[in-house]
């Protein structure tokens, strides 16, 4: 089976602006988590979908949203970014919800 | 809200030595997973563990499950320079999310 893939793979963004990065799943798998990694702060959980519904939702401003497709594929938007929002955002898939979790490559944003 | 520590932060040994990372949480959890990740690289799942005093292995590595299911620790027996990356530990409980440990981050020395 093909990973997780993340689309873009790198970002640079000026401060003000949004994105909006891409996941796809592994097939089959209905549950897709989102995670934000910087070298201080390790992984910290931005929120989980499963079924087109969010499941869980980590303590990150209203700025941080995602969404899920009724093929499973997600996307999360990031508006008015901020200099601290440059960090490597991970995406994981699992084939049932609160079970192992296969991360893609992950989308390196740069806000400048 | 629940938290999961893992210690140590960083651990550095000589090739051949053997390495242990030590997860805590501060809830009984169902279950844990262990991830790896290489420099530059994103998380790779190694293994989870379900029951109370689970031990598994997998060839040089070795996972246990504490009784109570609030800790899990991975040895690592003659370490190599394959070994290098940030170890990290995810505790999950039935009604929400895993939460991941901040990782140890293993260096080997040839």
């Amino acid at each position: 089976k093909a990973g997780v893939t993340q689309t873009p793979r790198y970002l640079i963004k000026t401060r003000g602006q949004q994105v909006t990065l891409s996941c796809s799943p592994i097939s089959g798998h209905r549950s897709v988590s989102w995670y934000q990694q910087t070298p201080g702060q390790g992984l910290q959980f931005l929120f989980e979908y499963f079924s087109e519904t969010q499941r869980n939702k980590g303590n990150f401003p209203g700025r941080f949203s995602g969404r899920q497709f009724s093929n499973s594929r997600s996307e999360m938007n990031v508006s008015t970014l901020e200099l601290g929002d440059s960090a490597l955002y991970l995406c994981a898939s699992s084939p049932r919800v609160r079970n192992e979790q296969y991360f893609g490559p992950g989308t390196r944003l740069t806000v400048t | 809200g629940q938290q999961v520590m893992q210690i140590p932060q960083y651990q550095h040994v000589q090739e051949g030595e053997d390495f242990t990372t030590y997860c805590n949480s501060s809830t009984t959890l169902s279950n844990i997973q262990w991830y790896k990740q290489r420099p530059g690289g994103h998380p790779v799942f190694l293994i989870q563990l379900v029951k109370s005093g689970e031990v598994k292995k997998q060839k040089r590595l070795t996972f246990q499950f504490g009784e109570a299911k609030k800790n899990s620790s991975l040895h690592i027996t003659a370490t190599q320079t394959t070994d290098v990356g940030t170890y990290f530990c995810a505790g999950g409980v039935d009604a929400g999310k895993s939460t991941f440990g901040d990782g140890t981050t293993l260096t080997v020395k040839p």
